[in-house]
């Protein structure tokens, strides 16, 4: 299993740029979330899916954000337009379930810096 | 507002002490607590975890304590290992909504382990 898989690895933007983020989650996994992680805050949990139907997406700091899952083995994470305070390390993670006990398994993340 | 918190940005011990990371938590409704380790340019994974009705798990190196009444867990690793050297975050599980579970996680420790 090659596991969650992040695209691209690093982004660096400018200002007012549209950024896409995108994810390929673990094959069989029911759940699909999109995380950030900064050092004010650490990692916040901005969105997630099941059966790729948004679930809660009450992190999404503003409208500024948007996530897709248009099947169960593509997610996109959309920022239009980008600030510098989006600066951040973005995770995808899946998972199969969403019980008590489930794991997540996290991709590799995307350095985004917005200049 | 912080519903689990690592006030120790870092920690440093010496390879073959034991390394003692903390974490507390407010929200009572926690009942499923897990730590997750990461190393740099990759995502977290998981680690240990430990249910509410327990206060102790052990996996090799590895133990984790919680006081429910303290809301408070820890995780010990002994001995500790230059290669245990990454950022540990503490995560807690809560229903939010339905049948779904929330993860929530703290800001993270960077714990450095010397040789």
């Amino acid at each position: 299993d090659a596991g969650v898989i992040q695209s691209p690895r690093h982004e660096v933007t400018e200002m007012g740029q549209e950024v896409t983020l995108r994810c390929k989650p673990i094959s069989g996994h029911d759940y699909l979330f999109w995380y950030r992680q900064t050092m004010m805050r650490g990692l916040e949990l901005l969105i997630y899916f099941n059966n790729n139907v948004p679930i809660d997406d009450s992190g999404m700091p503003e409208d500024r954000f948007s996530a897709k899952m248009p099947n169960a083995s593509f997610s996109t994470l959309k920022i239009q337009p980008s600030e510098p305070r989006d600066s951040a390390v973005y995770f995808c993670a899946s998972s199969r379930g969403q019980g008590w006990n489930e794991k997540l398994f996290f991709g590799s993340g995307t350095q985004l810096s917005v200049l | 507002d912080q519903q689990v918190k690592q006030n120790s940005p870092s920690l440093s011990v010496q390879e073959g002490r034991i390394s003692i990371l903390n974490c507390d938590y407010t929200n009572s409704m926690f009942d499923y607590f897990l730590w997750y380790k990461k190393y740099p340019a990759e995502g977290p994974t998981f680690l240990i975890s430990i249910s509410s009705i327990k206060d102790k798990n052990e996996d090799g190196r590895f133990t984790v304590f919680l006081n429910k009444s303290a809301k408070h867990l820890s995780l010990h690793i002994v001995p500790s290992q230059p290669g245990d050297s990454a950022v540990y975050f503490c995560a807690a599980s809560a229903k939010s909504g339905g049948s779904n579970y929330k993860l929530t996680f703290g800001k993270g420790t960077l714990l450095t382990v010397n040789p």
